[in-house]
């Protein structure tokens, strides 16, 4: 059963970068497609972007965070990660990591990570 | 751009019926994209309900309901349970700037 685990600071200062890495148990990282999604403070979801890998990556980004975001993937450790530069306060969030089978599939994201919590903070 | 308009909120009593509604608007990809449902727990991630606007992931109980129509999609509970309060959202894919949107979310209270 694939399981996914998000880590990183709990606590980052404004202007300075998130950086975050899920991962991945149970399963490969090829063949999959991988998100990361946030939740800021009694609000709804956010997709942030995706990379897929197999055999070469291919990402996504929500147009909205495009200029300050990058995921990126890390085969040998079977993990993803999530930089987001210049944050600010709006950054903070419940950051998910969470996987499905490609960009606009019939099967959803099927499997989440618990979520990380993230506050950006002097 | 695309958007998913879901109600705030809606509330049931133990054993009714609630329907959650979502709508696409902004661009016609609700005719051809397919919409899933994800289901929140008070403080848990969410979780997958429904998959390709009509199908339960196994382990998911035949009470929750997805249907779809057009630009509209709606999430059936019946027999409502008190363990069923949670927020509830939809998601699909906008083809046009290729990203993933989800609606604003629905919480379900139990009365």
């Amino acid at each position: 059963q694939v399981q996914l685990q998000e880590s990183g600071p709990g606590l980052v200062k404004p202007s300075e970068t998130l950086s975050l890495t899920c991962s991945v148990s149970g399963g490969s990282i090829s063949g999959f497609y991988w998100n990361w999604i946030r939740q800021p403070p009694g609000k709804g979801l956010e997709w942030i972007g995706y990379i897929g890998y197999s055999g070469r990556a291919t990402n996504n980004y929500n147009p909205s965070l495009k200029s300050r975001v990058t995921i990126s993937v890390d085969t040998s450790k079977n993990q993803f990660s999530l930089r987001l530069n210049s944050v600010t306060a709006a950054d903070t969030a419940v950051y998910f990591c969470a996987r499905d089978r490609g960009p606009g599939n019939y099967y959803g994201m099927d499997v989440w990570g618990q979520g990380t919590t993230v506050t950006v903070s002097s | 751009q695309s958007v998913l308009t879901q109600p705030p909120s809606v509330s049931g009593a133990p054993g009714q019926r609630v329907t959650i509604s979502c709508t696409w608007s902004g661009s016609n990809i609700g005719a051809t994209s397919d919409l899933h449902w994800y289901q929140q727990l008070p403080g848990a991630a969410p979780k997958l309900l429904i998959y390709g606007n009509t199908n339960r992931p196994s382990g998911v109980p035949d009470r929750f309901f997805g249907s779809k129509s057009g630009t509209s999609a709606s999430l059936a509970i019946t027999g409502l349970q008190a363990e069923d309060e949670a927020d509830y959202y939809c998601q699909s894919y906008d083809s046009g700037l290729s990203a993933w949107v989800f609606g604003g979310g629905t919480k379900l209270t139990v009365l």
